[in-house]
């Protein structure tokens, strides 16, 4: 059964500091999606991630996949208080299938403080 | 924005009613999900479907029912509603079950009493 752990589930932060979100899948996997949730809204699509060694970069964030270490990161350079939100990583649940199944991991509230 | 609606937006219920939940698509992709949202548990995925009345079952199914009879329209059905479903349910869209990226509803609030 495939569990995606997040860590930290609480971070806060500085402004200005970097920081790494770390996100751990027990089993292959071949996809993985980065999701960002403020408080009280839904979901937006931050990054999707494709194969070993995949990097996306989007302003102050940049997502990795290191599909030997089932491991991904969400690294945040120089954060700004706009950053402060819950951050979430998701797994395809099959291996190269076609179900189209998400598991999630837990999430990670980030709070950026001045 | 993906064209998704959810509605109600809000609900509040007692125990034991019927309860249902729709999502609205304008964008025509074919795999549509129904996730629902607690404290210190994520999403969870509870029906999804990948086609007009193809549908089957998540990580948290039991339940909830669903129907597809239009692309456009994905239906959560609570059959008698339990304080235990309590939750922010999402409906989310995707138009590959590949490259699986998922636009998510502005959610429902459902609360059971």
């Amino acid at each position: 059964e495939l569990k995606v752990e997040q860590n930290p589930l609480f971070l806060s932060m500085q402004e200005g500091k970097n920081y790494t979100i770390y996100c751990n899948y027990s089993t292959t996997s071949d996809r993985l999606y980065w999701y960002r949730q403020d408080p009280g809204k839904s979901l937006e699509s931050l990054f999707v991630l494709l194969s070993n060694g995949a990097v996306k970069q989007e302003g102050r964030l940049m997502a990795s996949l290191d599909t030997k270490a089932r491991l991904s990161t969400l690294h945040i350079t120089a954060a700004v208080h706009d950053l402060s939100a819950t951050y979430f990583c998701a797994v395809d649940r099959y291996y190269g299938g076609s179900q189209g199944n998400l598991i999630f991991g837990k999430g990670t509230k980030l709070s950026v403080k001045p | 924005d993906a064209g998704i609606t959810q509605s109600p937006r809000h609900k509040v219920t007692e125990t034991g009613t019927p309860v249902t939940l729709r999502c609205h698509q304008t964008e025509n992709h074919r795999y549509m999900y129904w996730y629902r949202q607690d404290p210190g548990h994520g999403l969870r995925l509870i029906h999804y479907s990948y086609g007009v009345k193809d549908t089957d079952k998540g990580e948290v199914s039991d339940g909830y029912s669903v129907s597809r009879s239009k692309t456009e329209d994905f239906l959560l059905t609570l059959e008698s509603a339990t304080s235990s479903q309590t939750s922010v349910y999402f409906c989310a869209i995707s138009d590959s079950s590949w490259y699986n990226e998922q636009f998510f509803g502005p959610g429902t609030r459902l609360t059971v009493l």
